[in-house]
């Protein structure tokens, strides 16, 4: 079964540090990597897409890809208390089209 | 990005009966559309992909004959809930990627509660 691995946290991190966030998977042949942030009671909202290896910045977030290990990651530089939320990792199957296999997510919590 | 629109955002509803749930691409016309459940403190389970103008492809495990899938439009899909049982209480979310992306936005969700 094809599989996504996330820590299921929590992970707490002072305002303004920086947040790892990571996630390995186990279909070797997946393409697509994708991280989305939860609220509580809300549905995921697209933060970082990557699909080669290396790493890609967006303003604040960071994502890591590493296809041998089958690792991607997330940073968030100066986190701030609204960051607050469950992150989910999201990987395509191998052969699945645009179907997505979601980690359980990892709860962060950036405090004051 | 891409505009999705979910309709009811929650519903309780009496065991036994049926609901329905709307899934609208607001600014582009979706061939395919997906379907989500998510319980309590899990992860995102995919049901089904929704197509246009042919029969839903369900996830295994899924009974297609409880999860009623309907795309009749390339800018609507429905999931109906039918003889719906207390274990039936989730979150129901819809997702769309335009263009062949691979990139999934999703709808508000709906929270269902069978009592």
């Amino acid at each position: 079964q094809k599989e996504v691995e996330q820590n299921s946290g929590p992970l707490s991190v002072p305002e303004g540090a920086i947040a790892s966030l990571n996630c390995t998977y186990s279909d070797r042949g997946s393409q697509s990597f994708f991280w989305y942030r939860q609220y509580s009671g809300k549905s995921p909202e697209l933060i970082m897409s990557i699909y080669s290896n290396g790493d890609k910045e967006d303003g604040r977030f960071t994502a890591q890809l590493n296809k041998a290990s089958q690792y991607v990651s997330l940073l968030i530089r100066d986190s701030q208390p609204s960051d607050s939320a469950t992150y989910l990792c999201a990987v395509t199957s191998t052969g699945g089209g645009n179907k997505l296999t979601f980690g359980t997510g990892t709860q962060l919590k950036v405090e004051l | 990005g891409a505009v999705v629109s979910q309709h009811p955002s929650w519903v309780i509803c009496k065991s036994g009966t049926s609901v329905k749930i709307e899934c609208r691409s607001l600014d582009f016309q979706a061939t395919t559309m997906f379907w989500y459940r998510q319980f309590p403190k899990q992860s995102l389970m995919l049901m089904a992909t929704s197509n246009e103008g042919s029969k839903a492809t369900y996830e295994q495990g899924v009974e297609k004959d409880k999860f009623l899938i309907n795309h009749a439009s390339l800018t609507l899909s429905t999931l109906t809930v039918t003889s719906a049982h207390p274990e039936d209480s989730s979150f129901y979310i819809c997702s769309v990627s335009p263009h062949g992306n691979t990139e999934a936005f999703f709808g508000q969700g709906t929270r269902l509660t069978v009592v």
